[in-house]
């Protein structure tokens, strides 16, 4: 069973910051969040990870709470191209602990 | 990111007969790669992990028999499902990962849609 709760669907206007949430109440200490998103009808696309600290690349941001039972993956500027379904993971990095097991995701949809 | 490729993208096959999936990393060594299939609207299902060089290791409830896993080199893992029937339509996915290297989070092919007719 996936360990992470993530709300069904978001809209969002696009050019806007899309945030989404992702509680991760039972995370472990060596457990870290992982972003994917899947657009319809392809393979997942990794956005994303961290462990504690908040991590930022050239697709996103991730907030991370100090107490790491939840996070926000922020898309600073939406684009159509942006609706997908996005899964927040969390998953230890090490060996054969190492295992994307993927919730129902967020749905979201990205307005003009 | 590291670059996976699946092959076929889509693929059409008669019930009883067996379908192999290939899946290639192509710009890393994938020590593990790992298969998932989606049925729609629902999410990936992990069906199996495999290490190169050994044996696969099968979550519960997936037939071992059924979908065979080979993952002879670090750049190439194939799915055999054997004996297809329509009920084993779906979209399979693999991902691939080096824990060794510089990007240590798996990578995601395009997926394969198999169609059993």
């Amino acid at each position: 069973d996936a360990k992470t709760t993530q709300p069904p669907s978001m809209d969002c206007a696009e050019g806007r910051a899309a945030n989404l949430p992702c509680n991760h109440s039972t995370i472990s200490g060596n457990e870290y969040v992982y972003w994917y998103r899947q657009i319809h009808s392809q393979g997942p696309q990794y956005i994303i990870h961290g462990l504690k600290n908040n991590e930022t690349n050239e697709m996103a941001s991730l907030i991370i709470t100090e107490d790491r039972k939840s996070s926000t993956l922020i898309l600073p500027h939406a684009t159509l191209r942006d609706t997908a379904v996005y899964y927040c993971i969390v998953s230890s990095k090490a060996g054969s602990n190492y295992k994307l097991t993927f919730g129902k995701g967020t749905l979201l949809t990205v307005n003009p | 990111g590291a670059v996976v490729s699946q092959h076929p993208s889509w693929v059409i096959c008669k019930s009883g007969t067996s379908v192999k999936i290939e899946c290639r990393s192509l710009d890393f060594q994938a020590t593990t790669m790992f298969w998932y299939r989606q049925f729609p609207k629902q999410s990936l299902m992990l069906m199996a992990t495999s290490n190169e060089g050994s044996k696969a290791t099968y979550e519960q409830g997936v037939e071992k028999d059924k979908f065979l896993i080979n993952h002879a080199s670090l750049t190439l893992s194939t799915l055999t499902v054997t004996s297809a029937h329509p009920e084993d339509s779906s979209f399979y996915i693999c991902s691939a990962r080096d824990p060794a290297g510089v990007n240590t989070e798996a990578f995601f092919g395009q997926g394969t849609r198999l169609t059993v007719v």
